[in-house]
């Protein structure tokens, strides 16, 4: 079944502004990830984001995780047009027996209007 | 120097039919995947191969099957395509047990008319 829960489902920014993504998930993880998906391509790899950690930084994105509350959250910061992509969390870990797979989130479609 | 290249990258077919889809990764990675992405976007593994051997197979119909010829191909089977296998196939790629990032292919969008 599905782990992440990413919200909100859409979002529409100006140009400059910043955007917060959040992530819920329902298992014990090991790792929380997150991916960017341009309309039709490939997912890429943004961060990753170990349980033990609590806060990642990588160029314009931010990443948090608490695991008390099994939340995690994407920021990017001056966000450009070239950001408009879907945004998915997936987590890692000993999951219904499939250890070692992703388990993704439905996405958040992130909009950046020039 | 592509890192995933699946083929093909659009399919359209009748259901009934059988096809394939084909993926190779140039990483060196010894781990490849499929996933499937449907209509809303949920993207959910249908396999996992590592060294060539089959480590996962999440309740996917019999009538996929993914071969593995060698460590950097994974291949997708479909026999008697039905509607409900319209989606977006995606193959990937990592190192077994390192926990880290998926490469992921550009997709391969198959419809079942």
């Amino acid at each position: 079944s599905q782990q992440g829960e990413e919200d909100p489902q859409a979002l529409s920014i100006q140009e400059g502004e910043n955007a917060t993504m959040n992530c819920s998930y329902k298992t014990s993880i090991n790792n929380l990830q997150w991916y960017r998906q341009n309309s039709g391509r490939g997912l890429v790899h943004l961060i990753l984001i170990r349980s033990n950690e609590r806060e990642k930084h990588s160029g314009r994105l931010r990443v948090t995780l608490d695991t008390s509350k099994k939340s995690s959250s994407l920021l990017i910061t001056a966000s450009r047009a070239a950001d408009t992509a879907s945004y998915f969390c997936a987590t890692d870990g000993d999951y219904g027996g499939s250890q070692g797979n992703l388990i993704f989130g439905k996405g958040t479609k992130l909009s950046v209007k020039p | 120097d592509t890192a995933v290249s699946q083929t093909p990258k659009y399919l359209v077919t009748q259901m009934g039919n059988d096809k394939s889809i084909k993926c190779e990764q140039n990483l060196g990675h010894d781990t490849m995947y499929w996933y499937k992405q449907d209509s809303k976007k949920f993207l959910k593994i249908m396999f996992s191969y590592n060294n060539k051997e089959l480590i996962i197979n999440e309740t996917v119909p019999n009538r996929f099957s993914p071969k593995s010829p060698d460590k950097a191909h994974l291949n997708l089977h479909i026999n008697s395509l039905e509607l409900g296998d319209s989606a977006v196939y995606f193959c990937a790629s990592t190192e077994f047990g390192r926990a880290g990032e998926l490469f992921f292919g550009e997709g391969s969008r198959l419809t079942v008319l």
